[in-house]
């Protein structure tokens, strides 16, 4: 049973460039949520996808972008890249966004370097 | 504004002992999740707590949610080695999507 998977693990990038970060979901999941995590702090929520349409957003400029194609899989897209969206980038999978009663399962997430 | 606290932020502590994590929300959402981080790995769900009074047990943890207090704790009972790692709460506000809101993050070091 194939978990969630990002890639690339790791990538570098420098300031102004453009970056797509992509994730395949749980099989059987349907929902995938993108989330930042900088080093020393928990995962601040990005945006959610299901059925290709962005569901939620967190508080994230415009810079940062998604989509979610029809096997589920999704992408997230950051341009004009600054050096404080260097982080660890989580995608997490669920089954319906309105499934509480089961956690969010993570990938093992894109480690983005903005030089 | 939505907000998850865990304290302590550091906790060092000896084989064998027992502690507790405390985590307060800022919502009234009756869903809060567990979550454990192994340094540059991704995160492991260890519990989902559903409603008022809810009490999960796996090994050597505890949690529990007391919904009115707004408040969860994760207990290590007889801590090992392998319980070293960063520990996250997080709740999922009810807005109609499962999002989630993390805090901080406990990160726990036990010493032989």
């Amino acid at each position: 049973d194939a978990g969630v998977t990002q890639s690339p693990t790791h990538l570098i990038k420098t300031r102004g460039q453009q970056v797509t970060l992509r994730c395949s979901p749980k099989s059987g999941h349907d929902t995938v949520s993108w989330y930042q995590q900088a080093l020393g702090q928990g995962p601040q929520f990005i945006f959610q996808y299901y059925e290709e349409e962005e569901r939620q957003r967190g508080n994230f400029p415009d810079r940062f972008s998604g989509h979610q194609f029809p096997n589920y899989s999704s992408e997230l897209n950051v341009n004009a890249l600054l050096l404080g969206d260097s982080a660890l980038y989580l995608c997490a999978s669920s089954l319906k966004p309105l499934n509480l009663d089961q956690p969010q399962h993570f990938g093992d997430g894109t480690r983005l370097s903005i030089l | 504004e939505l907000k998850v606290e865990q304290n302590p932020l550091f906790l060092s502590m000896q084989e064998g002992k027992n502690y507790t994590i405390y985590c307060n929300y800022s919502t009234t959402s009756d869903r809060l999740y567990w979550y454990r981080q192994d340094p540059g790995k991704s995160l492991e769900s260890l519990f989902v707590l559903l409603s008022n009074g809810a009490v999960k047990q796996e090994g050597r943890l505890m949690a529990s949610l007391d919904t009115k207090a707004r408040l969860s704790t994760l207990h290590i009972t007889a801590a090992v080695h392998d319980l070293s790692a960063t520990y996250f709460c997080a709740e999922s506000p009810n807005q109609g999507a499962q999002k989630l809101v993390f805090g901080q993050g406990t990160r726990l070091t036990i010493n032989p």
